[in-house]
């Protein structure tokens, strides 16, 4: 089935530092791919998502490219700020009618 | 504005009852989840449903109940036999259907406590 490999956390940077979180993913054809992000004490929100192949999601200054050749979708910004600090999970790709488990994401820290 | 509420935010009970959690939505998505998180964990799948009067099983489902008897309502009832029930809950649901991207909307969960 379709399945996804986060890095584990947690990860913790400085204010204005660059942020990678890698995940790869394994799937049948070529689905959508999601980003999550869980703030303290919340539920969870759709951060991005790429539909197709090559395509770029983006949002709040967060990036990630949906590459095929190396079934990757790593997130990526390029100045974290403190309010960035949640957890972040990939979503493993999914067809319509198909479960989806989540990973334990990947807790992101900033500090001042 | 469309979303799934959940309630209560907080719910406190004492070891041996059952305790129902309420999810709706009004998204008129067909499929709804709910996953348990722990302290530091990642969502662990209880329960889900594609259609109304349908459901199936995740990875934890011992201890748990549901019914699906309206497409908006997917009531969960933690029941006495689960063994550790304290903890975040988390409904959702998502469209279904053979094309397009399928993202989870997440209500806001419920904390429960149980001593």
């Amino acid at each position: 089935g379709n399945s996804v490999t986060q890095m584990e956390g947690p990860v913790t940077l400085s204010e204005e530092a660059f942020l990678t979180i890698n995940c790869t993913y394994t799937a049948t054809g070529y689905p959508s791919l999601f980003w999550y992000v869980q703030y303290p004490g919340e539920g969870l929100q759709l951060l991005l998502k790429a539909t197709k192949a090559d395509d770029k999601g983006s949002n709040k200054g967060f990036e990630a490219t949906y590459r095929k050749e190396t079934t990757s979708f790593h997130l990526e910004k390029g100045s974290v700020q403190v309010s960035d600090s949640a957890v972040y999970f990939c979503a493993p790709p999914r067809g319509g009618y198909q479960k989806v488990t989540f990973g334990t994401g990947t807790k992101l820290q900033v500090i001042p | 504005d469309g979303g799934i509420t959940q309630s209560p935010k907080y719910l406190f009970r004492k070891e041996g009852q059952n305790v129902t959690l309420s999810c709706e939505q009004n998204l008129n998505h067909d499929a709804m989840y709910w996953y348990r998180q722990d302290p530091g964990q990642g969502l662990r799948l209880i329960y889900y449903s594609q259609i109304v009067n349908d459901f199936q099983k995740g990875d934890i489902a011992e201890g748990y109940s549901v019914s699906r008897e309206k497409k908006e309502s997917f009531p969960l009832t933690v029941t006495s036999a689960q063994k550790n029930p304290t903890a975040f809950y988390l409904c959702a649901s998502s469209p279904l259907g053979t094309g397009g991207s399928y993202e989870q909307y997440f209500g806001p969960g419920t904390r429960l406590t149980v001593t």
